[in-house]
Protein backbone atom coordinates (compact mmCIF):
# COMPACT_ATOMS: atom_id res chain seq x y z
CA UNK A 1 0.00 0.00 0.00
CA UNK A 2 1.13 3.85 -0.89
CA UNK A 3 2.27 5.47 2.04
CA UNK A 4 3.33 8.89 2.25
CA UNK A 5 5.02 10.77 5.47
CA UNK A 6 5.76 14.18 6.60
CA UNK A 7 7.35 13.83 9.24
CA UNK A 8 7.31 18.22 10.10
CA UNK A 9 4.02 19.12 11.91
CA UNK A 10 4.51 22.48 11.92
CA UNK A 11 7.83 24.89 11.17
CA UNK A 12 7.69 28.33 12.06
CA UNK A 13 10.39 30.74 10.36
CA UNK A 14 11.14 34.53 10.68
CA UNK A 15 10.86 36.31 6.93
CA UNK A 16 14.09 35.45 4.36
CA UNK A 17 15.00 32.77 6.18
CA UNK A 18 14.99 29.47 4.04
CA UNK A 19 13.22 26.26 4.70
CA UNK A 20 13.04 22.59 4.00
CA UNK A 21 9.90 20.46 3.81
CA UNK A 22 10.68 16.94 3.88
CA UNK A 23 8.15 14.18 2.66
CA UNK A 24 8.79 10.49 2.54
CA UNK A 25 7.04 8.02 0.60
CA UNK A 26 6.70 4.66 0.18
CA UNK A 27 5.26 3.01 -2.83
CA UNK A 28 5.31 -1.15 -4.86
CA UNK A 29 5.09 0.35 -7.87
CA UNK A 30 7.76 1.52 -10.35
CA UNK A 31 5.79 4.05 -11.61
CA UNK A 32 3.84 6.95 -9.73
CA UNK A 33 3.74 10.10 -9.31
CA UNK A 34 4.67 12.45 -6.99
CA UNK A 35 2.70 15.93 -5.94
CA UNK A 36 3.17 19.57 -3.51
CA UNK A 37 0.12 21.45 -2.96
CA UNK A 38 -0.81 24.26 -1.23
CA UNK A 39 -3.40 24.92 1.44
CA UNK A 40 -3.90 28.34 2.85
CA UNK A 41 -6.54 29.42 5.08
CA UNK A 42 -9.17 29.94 2.63
CA UNK A 43 -9.03 26.07 2.33
CA UNK A 44 -8.28 25.82 -1.30
CA UNK A 45 -5.80 23.18 -2.31
CA UNK A 46 -3.56 24.87 -4.38
CA UNK A 47 -1.43 22.42 -6.84
CA UNK A 48 2.52 23.48 -6.92
CA UNK A 49 4.25 20.47 -8.53
CA UNK A 50 3.97 17.04 -10.42
CA UNK A 51 6.88 14.60 -10.80
CA UNK A 52 6.66 11.34 -12.29
CA UNK A 53 9.00 8.59 -10.86
CA UNK A 54 11.39 8.82 -13.93
CA UNK A 55 12.08 11.89 -13.80
CA UNK A 56 14.69 13.01 -10.83
CA UNK A 57 15.34 16.36 -12.32
CA UNK A 58 15.25 19.02 -9.49
CA UNK A 59 13.15 21.76 -10.53
CA UNK A 60 13.41 25.80 -9.31
CA UNK A 61 10.14 27.76 -9.73
CA UNK A 62 10.99 31.45 -8.74
CA UNK A 63 11.61 30.93 -4.66
CA UNK A 64 10.20 27.30 -4.92
CA UNK A 65 12.77 24.08 -5.18
CA UNK A 66 12.14 20.41 -5.34
CA UNK A 67 14.63 17.65 -4.51
CA UNK A 68 13.26 14.54 -5.71
CA UNK A 69 15.64 11.05 -5.02
CA UNK A 70 14.45 7.59 -5.66
CA UNK A 71 17.09 5.99 -3.31
CA UNK A 72 15.98 7.25 -0.33
CA UNK A 73 12.43 7.90 -1.70
CA UNK A 74 12.32 11.68 -0.52
CA UNK A 75 10.39 14.41 -2.41
CA UNK A 76 11.60 17.84 -0.35
CA UNK A 77 10.46 21.44 -1.22
CA UNK A 78 11.92 24.26 -0.24
CA UNK A 79 10.96 27.67 0.00
CA UNK A 80 13.81 30.09 -0.18
CA UNK A 81 13.43 34.04 1.10
CA UNK A 82 10.18 32.73 2.65
CA UNK A 83 7.49 35.98 3.07
CA UNK A 84 4.59 36.09 5.10
CA UNK A 85 2.12 34.86 2.22
CA UNK A 86 4.02 31.72 1.97
CA UNK A 87 2.16 30.52 5.74
CA UNK A 88 -0.26 27.85 4.88
CA UNK A 89 -0.16 24.27 4.81
CA UNK A 90 1.45 22.19 3.02
CA UNK A 91 0.78 18.35 1.50
CA UNK A 92 2.58 15.93 -0.60
CA UNK A 93 0.73 13.16 -2.04
CA UNK A 94 1.56 10.68 -3.78
CA UNK A 95 -0.37 9.06 -7.26
CA UNK A 96 0.55 5.16 -8.23
CA UNK A 97 0.15 4.02 -11.97
CA UNK A 98 0.33 1.55 -14.12
CA UNK A 99 3.48 0.46 -16.10
CA UNK A 100 2.71 2.69 -18.87
CA UNK A 101 2.01 5.27 -16.82
CA UNK A 102 -1.71 5.85 -16.49
CA UNK A 103 -2.90 6.87 -12.90
CA UNK A 104 -5.13 4.38 -11.04
CA UNK A 105 -6.74 8.43 -9.94
CA UNK A 106 -6.16 7.45 -6.15
CA UNK A 107 -4.29 10.46 -4.92
CA UNK A 108 -2.77 9.25 -1.13
CA UNK A 109 -2.24 12.65 0.91
CA UNK A 110 0.67 13.20 3.91
CA UNK A 111 -0.64 14.54 6.64
CA UNK A 112 0.42 18.13 6.25
CA UNK A 113 3.13 20.95 7.55
CA UNK A 114 1.82 23.80 8.66
CA UNK A 115 4.31 27.07 7.66
CA UNK A 116 4.05 29.77 9.96
CA UNK A 117 6.30 32.55 8.24
CA UNK A 118 6.66 35.68 10.76
CA UNK A 119 7.22 39.16 9.52
CA UNK B 1 -9.63 32.10 -8.84
CA UNK B 2 -10.54 28.74 -8.34
CA UNK B 3 -11.85 27.23 -11.68
CA UNK B 4 -13.77 24.69 -9.16
CA UNK B 5 -16.23 25.94 -7.95
CA UNK B 6 -18.47 24.91 -4.95
CA UNK B 7 -21.76 26.20 -3.36
CA UNK B 8 -22.30 27.02 -0.34
CA UNK B 9 -19.48 27.99 1.27
CA UNK B 10 -20.77 27.19 4.53
CA UNK B 11 -23.32 24.93 5.89
CA UNK B 12 -25.09 24.31 8.95
CA UNK B 13 -27.42 21.54 9.32
CA UNK B 14 -29.12 19.96 11.71
CA UNK B 15 -29.04 15.70 12.12
CA UNK B 16 -32.46 15.21 10.46
CA UNK B 17 -31.99 17.74 8.12
CA UNK B 18 -31.51 17.18 3.92
CA UNK B 19 -28.64 19.43 1.96
CA UNK B 20 -26.48 19.17 -1.12
CA UNK B 21 -23.37 20.44 -1.67
CA UNK B 22 -22.80 21.57 -5.21
CA UNK B 23 -19.40 21.59 -7.45
CA UNK B 24 -19.45 23.02 -10.72
CA UNK B 25 -16.28 23.13 -12.98
CA UNK B 26 -15.55 24.34 -17.24
CA UNK B 27 -12.18 23.06 -18.08
CA UNK B 28 -13.65 20.17 -19.71
CA UNK B 29 -12.26 17.63 -17.08
CA UNK B 30 -14.38 14.19 -17.55
CA UNK B 31 -13.66 13.47 -13.97
CA UNK B 32 -14.29 15.08 -10.78
CA UNK B 33 -13.89 13.99 -6.77
CA UNK B 34 -15.13 14.78 -3.23
CA UNK B 35 -12.90 14.77 -0.68
CA UNK B 36 -13.38 15.33 3.00
CA UNK B 37 -11.16 16.91 5.40
CA UNK B 38 -11.68 17.09 8.76
CA UNK B 39 -9.65 19.72 11.25
CA UNK B 40 -5.53 19.39 11.19
CA UNK B 41 -5.42 16.48 8.73
CA UNK B 42 -5.30 15.53 5.13
CA UNK B 43 -8.31 15.13 2.37
CA UNK B 44 -9.40 11.91 2.66
CA UNK B 45 -10.78 10.49 -0.76
CA UNK B 46 -14.71 9.87 -0.64
CA UNK B 47 -15.96 9.19 -4.58
CA UNK B 48 -14.67 9.51 -7.62
CA UNK B 49 -16.95 9.95 -10.89
CA UNK B 50 -14.95 9.22 -14.30
CA UNK B 51 -16.87 9.96 -17.49
CA UNK B 52 -20.13 11.02 -15.23
CA UNK B 53 -20.27 6.90 -14.02
CA UNK B 54 -18.94 5.77 -10.22
CA UNK B 55 -15.89 4.63 -10.98
CA UNK B 56 -14.75 4.59 -7.02
CA UNK B 57 -16.42 4.76 -3.79
CA UNK B 58 -14.16 4.86 -0.69
CA UNK B 59 -16.95 2.74 1.74
CA UNK B 60 -18.25 5.83 2.45
CA UNK B 61 -21.56 5.68 4.43
CA UNK B 62 -25.20 5.85 2.54
CA UNK B 63 -26.22 9.02 4.20
CA UNK B 64 -23.58 10.63 1.74
CA UNK B 65 -25.23 10.22 -1.86
CA UNK B 66 -22.88 11.48 -4.48
CA UNK B 67 -24.69 12.31 -8.09
CA UNK B 68 -23.10 13.27 -11.37
CA UNK B 69 -25.50 15.24 -13.87
CA UNK B 70 -23.48 16.10 -16.50
CA UNK B 71 -19.83 16.14 -16.86
CA UNK B 72 -19.64 20.21 -15.65
CA UNK B 73 -21.36 19.36 -12.60
CA UNK B 74 -21.35 17.36 -8.93
CA UNK B 75 -23.35 17.17 -6.20
CA UNK B 76 -23.15 15.68 -3.05
CA UNK B 77 -26.50 14.74 -0.90
CA UNK B 78 -26.62 14.62 2.50
CA UNK B 79 -29.10 13.04 4.89
CA UNK B 80 -29.68 12.22 8.56
CA UNK B 81 -25.74 13.31 9.28
CA UNK B 82 -24.03 12.91 12.43
CA UNK B 83 -21.89 15.65 14.09
CA UNK B 84 -18.59 13.76 13.28
CA UNK B 85 -19.08 14.42 9.68
CA UNK B 86 -18.83 17.98 10.35
CA UNK B 87 -15.82 19.09 7.79
CA UNK B 88 -14.50 20.85 5.13
CA UNK B 89 -16.02 19.29 1.70
CA UNK B 90 -13.49 19.56 -1.40
CA UNK B 91 -14.62 19.20 -4.67
CA UNK B 92 -12.01 18.59 -6.99
CA UNK B 93 -11.71 17.58 -11.38
CA UNK B 94 -9.30 16.26 -13.30
CA UNK B 95 -8.82 16.50 -17.13
CA UNK B 96 -9.94 12.21 -16.40
CA UNK B 97 -9.07 9.55 -13.73
CA UNK B 98 -6.49 8.12 -15.91
CA UNK B 99 -3.84 9.33 -17.55
CA UNK B 100 -0.53 10.83 -17.08
CA UNK B 101 -1.08 12.14 -12.92
CA UNK B 102 -2.82 15.03 -13.98
CA UNK B 103 -2.74 17.11 -11.54
CA UNK B 104 -6.60 17.74 -9.30
CA UNK B 105 -7.76 20.36 -9.35
CA UNK B 106 -9.88 21.88 -6.46
CA UNK B 107 -12.17 24.12 -5.03
CA UNK B 108 -12.59 26.39 -2.15
CA UNK B 109 -14.64 24.07 -0.34
CA UNK B 110 -17.74 23.77 1.65
CA UNK B 111 -17.36 23.93 5.54
CA UNK B 112 -19.90 21.93 6.60
CA UNK B 113 -21.25 21.94 10.30
CA UNK B 114 -23.67 19.36 11.56
CA UNK B 115 -25.72 20.10 15.00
Amino acid sequence: AQKVTQAQTEISVVEKEDVTLDCVYETRDTTYYLFWYKQPPSGELVFLIRRNSFDEQNEISGRYSWNFQKSTSSFNFTITASQVVDSAVYFCALSEADAGGTSYGKLTFGQGTILTVHP
Amino acid sequence: DTEVTQTPKHLVMGMTNKKSLKCEQHMGHRAMYWYKQKAKKPPELMFVYSYEKLSINESVPSRFSPECPNSSLLNLHLHALQPEDSALYLCASSPRTGGQGSPLHFGNGTRLTVT
